[in-house]
């Protein structure tokens, strides 16, 4: 039973233009959400989090937005730049209860 | 800088050896887990601890064991290991009761031959 699902294995972005990239989830009790980076080798960076009171929360060049009627979250990047290239994990989590993550989407930025 | 640590980095090692894999943290974190990763797959859970004494098995069978005897220390051991142990074991952890993710460790990659 996958409570955090990531269905883009895979992304492919021109540098300098946005990055989207979703996460669904089907526990309407999680009431925070992260996304992490991780490069090959490397263990998993915190990127950016969002409350569930939220729907929106932005650091920077990145931005999660929280749909929670549609339970479903996006992450996105602008500009793009090739640094960025990596896999991307979206975890949920409820209280003091394990995390939950997605399978990762591996974003390439192209030249 | 790290605030938790894992070693070795990378690791080769025959069928049947035993080992271990270390992991530490400096931030009194009361929660500790290991996930296992193959490349392009999902991280998989295979132990917690929630203090020490504390252990317990994740959402992926293991046939590691682990132990927390200290807070600091959650060391990860393979009585036997076969190629199929081959993959990334990643060390995190979080402070019990936090809304805040985890901070994990630079991992293992583990190739057994």
């Amino acid at each position: 039973d996958q409570q955090v699902k990531q269905n883009s294995p895979s992304l492919s972005v021109q540098e300098g233009r946005i990055s989207i990239l979703n996460c669904d989830y089907t526990n309407s009790m999680f009431d925070y959400f992260l996304w992490y980076k991780k490069y090959p080798a490397e263990g998993p960076t915190f990127l950016i989090s969002i409350s569930s009171i939220k729907d929106k929360n932005e650091d920077g060049r990145f931005t999660v937005f929280l749909n929670k009627s549609a339970k479903h979250l996006s992450l996105h990047i602008v500009p793009s730049q090739p640094g960025d290239s990596a896999v991307y994990f979206c975890a949920a989590g409820r209280g003091a209860q394990k995390l939950v993550f997605g399978q990762g989407t591996r974003l390439t930025i192209n030249p | 800088e790290a605030d938790i640590y894992q070693t070795p980095r990378y690791l080769v090692i025959g069928t049947g050896k035993k080992i271990t894999l270390e992991c530490s943290q400096t931030m009194g974190h009361d929660k500790m887990y290991w996930y296992q990763q193959d490349p392009g797959m999902e991280l998989h859970l295979i132990h917690y601890s929630y203090g020490v004494n504390s252990t317990e098995k994740g959402d992926l069978s293991s046939e590691s064991t682990v132990s927390r005897i200290r807070t600091e220390h959650f060391p990860l051991t393979l009585e036997s290991a076969r190629p199929s142990h081959t993959s990334q074991y990643l060390c995190a952890s979080t402070q019990a009761g936090t809304s805040y993710g985890y901070t994990f460790g630079s991992g293992t990659r583990l190739t057994v031959v």
